[in-house]
């Protein structure tokens, strides 16, 4: 079934330093989603990406969505120990209904 | 904020048992959403309803699983006969109006431990 690719799968990092997770499919998206999920939670929606090389930032995340519609980032820069969580980007798929497809998700931990 | 409630956060049950897990979308959304999410791993689709019957399915939801929404406000996921395999975190989620354009809100999840 289709799919969507996220890597990397894992990110250790120092806080202070940048992160980045991405996302690609093999079809063109309406749109991408992307949640973070702290350990034990549920995801939380942080933005969505609709427009062909649209960028969105928020804070220190700054989410990308590629000319073709068919890859997207995430990148924070300067990480925190609240950063700390398992990062998702999500595609609506077949009908209006909206079920969404998750990538695998990257597990970023931060180190003070 | 409104939020999506979800009963019990955790669940044991014996394998073969029938479990219904508990879902109150917010009060003024119009589709709903079961995912699932195994130790680990990535939060897969199981269901999505809409005006009062499901809209798609995957493959993971057979004839064990089904869905309801008796009043106006509760959503229920209900396993007929556990397997061990069905532990995992049920997570629901509700979405304002039409277009997959409009996020999902998801519940803090309930925890199914079929032993």
């Amino acid at each position: 079934g289709q799919q969507v690719m996220q890597i990397p799968q894992y990110q250790h990092v120092q806080e202070g330093e940048d992160f980045t997770t991405y996302c690609n499919s093999s079809t063109t998206l309406s749109n991408i989603q992307w949640y973070k999920q702290r350990p034990g939670g549920h995801p939380v929606f942080l933005i969505q990406l609709v427009k062909s090389g649209e960028v969105k930032k928020q804070k220190r995340l700054t989410f990308q969505f590629g000319e073709a519609k068919k890859n997207s980032s995430l990148h924070i820069t300067a990480t925190q120990t609240t950063d700390v969580g398992t990062y998702f980007c999500a595609a609506p798929r077949g009908t209006s209904y909206g079920k969404l497809t998750f990538g695998q998700g990257t597990i970023l931990t931060v180190h003070p | 904020e409104p939020e999506v409630t979800q009963t019990p956060s955790h669940q044991v049950t014996q394998m073969g048992q029938e479990v219904i897990l508990r879902c109150v979308p917010i009060s003024n959304h119009l589709y709903f959403y079961w995912y699932r999410q195994i130790l680990g791993q990535k939060v897969e689709f199981l269901v999505s309803f809409y005006n009062n019957e499901i809209s798609e399915k995957s493959e993971i939801f057979d004839d064990q699983f089904s869905v309801e929404r008796p009043d106006g406000s509760n959503f229920t996921l209900k396993i007929r006969s556990t397997k061990l395999e069905d532990s995992a975190m049920y997570f629901c989620a509700s979405r304002a109006g039409e277009g997959s354009n409009q996020p999902q809100h998801f519940g803090d999840g309930t925890r199914l431990s079929i032993l």
